[in-house]
């Protein structure tokens, strides 16, 4: 049983360029959210996908957005990015109506 | 003030000493609380959870809350090099379904 996966590794990008990180749930799993994890730091909330939608939203601009495929499968846009985006950006994968979240090993993302 | 405060360390013991890790919140809303572990470049990976005041137990492991204090503990016995990780608690309210508020993480190095 294949765990929550998320590509690529690791990504480089310079200021102002836009990124697309990806995460596939845990098998079985409805609802995926997305963090960020600066160093040092612990992880930081941005959203939660379920049925498709947006659901809930940290304290992000909106240059952080997102989209979940029918397969529940999410993806993770950065738009105009700057250095402070760098970072590890953790996928969580659960189902609906549960509090387990389960983690993938994260998009290692510098902006230069 | 952070909603979640945790000593980032790093804490150094010996191997087979039993381990101290510790959070406080200030949110009294939150009602269930997890320790993560996370290795170097991994994401985290849950251990322990937990949703009322009280021990709970798990091989080495014991979570222990304290709603009436904000305070909330994670005990690992019989230490070893191989819990050398970074330890995330992290806690989260009902009707905000799977979103988690993490402190820092503590560092901790178990030498053999």
């Amino acid at each position: 049983d294949a765990g929550v996966t998320q590509s690529p590794t690791h990504l480089i990008k310079t200021r102002g360029q836009q990124v697309t990180l990806r995460c596939s749930p845990k098998s079985g799993h409805d609802t995926v959210s997305w963090y960020q994890q600066a160093l040092g730091q612990g992880p930081q909330f941005i959203f939660q996908y379920y049925e498709e939608e947006e659901r809930q939203r940290g304290n992000f601009p909106d240059r952080f957005s997102g989209h979940q495929f029918p397969n529940y499968s999410s993806e993770l846009n950065v738009n105009a990015l700057w250095l402070g985006d760098s970072a590890l950006y953790l996928c969580a994968s659960s189902l609906a109506g549960s509090t387990e979240q389960f983690f993938g090993p994260g998009t290692r993302l510098t902006v230069l | 003030q952070k909603e979640v405060e945790q000593d980032p360390g790093p804490l150094s013991v010996p191997e087979g000493a039993i381990v101290s890790l510790n959070c406080t919140y200030s949110n009294s809303a939150f009602q269930y609380f997890m320790w993560y572990r996370q290795y170097s470049r991994k994401g985290p990976e849950l251990l322990m959870y937990t949703y009322s005041s009280g021990n709970k137990e798990d091989g080495r492991f014991t979570a222990q809350v304290d709603k009436s204090s904000k305070y909330i503990s994670l005990f690992i016995r019989d230490s070893q090099p191989s819990d050398s990780a970074t330890y995330l608690c992290a806690m989260g309210r009902m009707e905000y379904g799977n979103k988690l508020v993490f402190g820092a993480g503590t560092i901790l190095r178990v030498k053999s």
